[in-house]
């Protein structure tokens, strides 16, 4: 599995769009990136997913350059309730397909102030 | 979407004693369910992947014998902490998939927190 590196924590503000960078300079051919938030005391939830370019659903938005080595996470007009702690993780669906564990590195602890 | 329920939300017991955490898949069938801790301030590490009908897989350092894994339907796993001491304080997260959903596509319990005295 390819290692990913997160910036440990950031800040901003309420109505501010924030963007989270990941490196996964190992990634594989086969290998997504995927997001996961997590809140205090609660399980990790999925944000988004993609391989290349730019993704985009309802919460977030995933942009992936050429080389696939980084990825940045977009939350758009943040609020306080986004303060959660949101880890990118890489690997293979070919691969895993749902049978293998994920491995979660530190993580960036994202913290919103009014 | 598909919702993974933990039962129970949180749990303290005293040093010596054995505790049974459930996670069920309630609107899917879990092929898979993944056992992880997370200790405070710390990331998910995970413990154990559990199939349906057959043994547990542990993670390198995960006592077997210690934490009991049990995934007798395609619904329900259970964890079991035997002999719990005060180091196995922790917040105990799972998770399911399903068969032919593609990796990284896990659905999460809620967790469950517990706490040895």
């Amino acid at each position: 599995l390819a290692k990913t590196t997160q910036p440990i924590s950031m800040d901003s503000y309420e109505g501010q769009e924030v963007n989270i960078t990941c490196s996964h300079n190992n990634i594989a051919t086969n290998d997504y990136i995927t997001w996961y938030q997590q809140f205090p005391s609660q399980g990790p939830r999925f944000i988004i997913q993609g391989y290349k370019t730019k993704v985009t659903n309802e919460v977030a938005s995933l942009f992936i350059p050429a080389d696939r080595k980084s990825s940045t996470l977009s939350l758009p007009r943040v609020s306080l309730s986004d303060t959660a702690v949101y880890y990118c993780l890489v690997g293979d669906p070919l691969k895993g397909g749902g049978a293998d564990g994920l491995t979660f590195g530190k993580g960036t602890h994202l913290i919103i102030q009014p | 979407g598909a919702v993974v329920s933990q039962h129970p939300s949180w749990v303290i017991c005293k040093s010596g004693t054995s505790v049974k955490i459930e996670c069920r898949s309630l609107d899917f069938q879990a092929t898979t369910m993944f056992w992880y801790r997370q200790f405070p301030k710390q990331s998910l590490m995970l413990m154990a992947t559990s199939n349906e009908g057959s043994k547990a897989t542990y993670e390198q350092g995960v006592e077997k014998d210690k934490f009991l894994i049990n995934h007798a339907s395609l619904t329900l796993s259970t964890l079991t902490v035997t002999s719990a001491h005060p180091e196995d304080s922790s917040f105990y997260i799972c998770s399911a998939s399903s068969l032919g959903s593609t990796y990284n596509e896990q659905f999460f319990g809620p967790g469950t927190r517990l706490t040895v005295l």
